[in-house]
Order: C-alpha cells, then structure tokens, then sequence
C-alpha cells in the first residue's frame, strides 16, 4: 500500500519554463513534507520542506505547496535549469511517535532541455 | 562537517556471502536511519537508531539482516547469507534532534551474483 504517490515517473520541461511535480498522500497523519533530489548513483539530496500548518513555502527557484484536504503537494521549479535534471522524491514524516522516518514516493524522472 | 560518510560505496558479493555496510552520520546528529532503494522505488525505511538504541525495525528487516551503532557514532549494517534479492542501494541519514531533515549519505550499491 503506497502511502505517498508520485504518479508520473517522468517530465520533460525546456529550459526557462516551469516544471511542476505533484505528489499525493493517502496517510492523514502525515504532517510534515520534504523533497529529496538524487542523481544517478549519490543519494538523495534535501532540496524543500514543508510543515503541515503552511500551505505554501519558497525558497529561491523552488515553491512547495500543501492541500491539506486533497492530500495533495507539488513542486514548482522557475525557470528551470538543465542542472535541475534528475529524480524529485516526495517524501512524508508523521511526527510525534514515528521517529521521523520518512515513507517516499518512487519519484518523478524531470528532464530539463536546453 | 564533512556529511553522512557510507563506505564501501560498492560491494558485488557471491550469494551466501555475509557483507556489512559502515554509515558514519554528520557529527552531533543524533537520529541515524538506514534505508534500502530498489531500481524503480523510493528508498524503503528500515531500521532506525537514536544514540545507540535501536528504536524501530521495518518488517522489510529479516532476521539476517542485523545493524549497530555502538557508543551512538558510526552505525553497521550487517547482511548474513545474501540473497539476490538484497541487491540494492543501501542509504544511510542522520538528522540532528527534532528537525526531520534527514541528510542522506551516498550510499552504498550492493550486487549478489
């Protein structure tokens, strides 16, 4: 049983333009959100978070935003960069007695185009 | 702060085989996990360790596997009697108190021919 969801394993942007990631959850008792890149044969890299008291943060290129009542959050990447190539993990932690493991999705494949 | 360190970084072992994995986590981080990655997956949590007590086992964790981090530094992951099917990434991330930020190393690729 997935517990986090990332739908599509693949997205092709071209360079400048935005490339949005989605991620769905079916745990209610998520509550805090992270995306994770990783480049072939390195692990994974920290790149976002969100807690579940916001619906949106930012930080430079980057914006995660949190729908609550969907179980819903994407990533926005602008513009976009050929460097932004690689695997996006979407990744949960229900804190308060789940020892802040993360449950992660199987990741999105982005391609960014020159 | 030279981040979560995994050593070897490659390992091909022949089945029934015992093989064991070193994380050393960023210093003062307290949390240490480890995690498995499959070709297609997300990682997979397996065990997890606050200082040297080992908290949390996932059911992925048979009884051959077996992991330690004594005097809550490095961590060990052992593999008794490998399997095929234990080949995969093995990641390990620490992440320091109550932040859930968890900083992966780079792990380290098993292959059981």
């Amino acid at each position: 049983d997935q517990q986090v969801k990332q739908n599509s394993p693949s997205l092709s942007v071209q360079e400048g333009r935005i490339s949005i990631l989605n991620c769905d959850y079916t745990n209610s008792m998520f509550d805090y959100f992270l995306w994770y890149k990783k480049y072939p044969a390195e692990g994974p890299t920290f790149l976002i978070s969100i807690s579940s008291i916001k619906d949106k943060n930012e930080d430079g290129r980057f914006t995660v935003f949190l729908n609550k009542s969907a179980k819903h959050l994407s990533l926005h990447i602008v513009p976009s960069q050929p460097g932004d190539s690689a695997v996006y993990f979407c990744a949960a932690s229900g804190v308060g007695g789940s020892n802040y493991k993360l449950t992660f999705g199987k990741g999105t494949l982005l391609t960014v185009n020159p | 702060d030279t981040g979560v360190s995994q050593n070897p970084r490659h390992k091909i072992t022949k089945r029934g085989q015992n093989v064991t994995f070193r994380c050393d986590p960023i210093s003062e981080h307290n949390r240490l996990y480890w995690y498995r990655q499959t070709l297609g997956q997300g990682p997979e949590f397996l065990t997890y360790f606050q200082n040297e007590a080992q908290l949390e086992k996932s059911r992925l964790l048979s009884d051959r596997f077996s992991a330690e981090r004594p005097k809550g530094s490095f961590s060990t992951l052992e593999i008794q009697r490998t399997e095929q099917g234990d080949s995969a990434m093995y990641l390990c991330a620490s992440i320091w108190g109550v932040n859930t930020e968890a900083f992966f190393g780079q792990g380290t690729r098993l292959t059981v021919v």
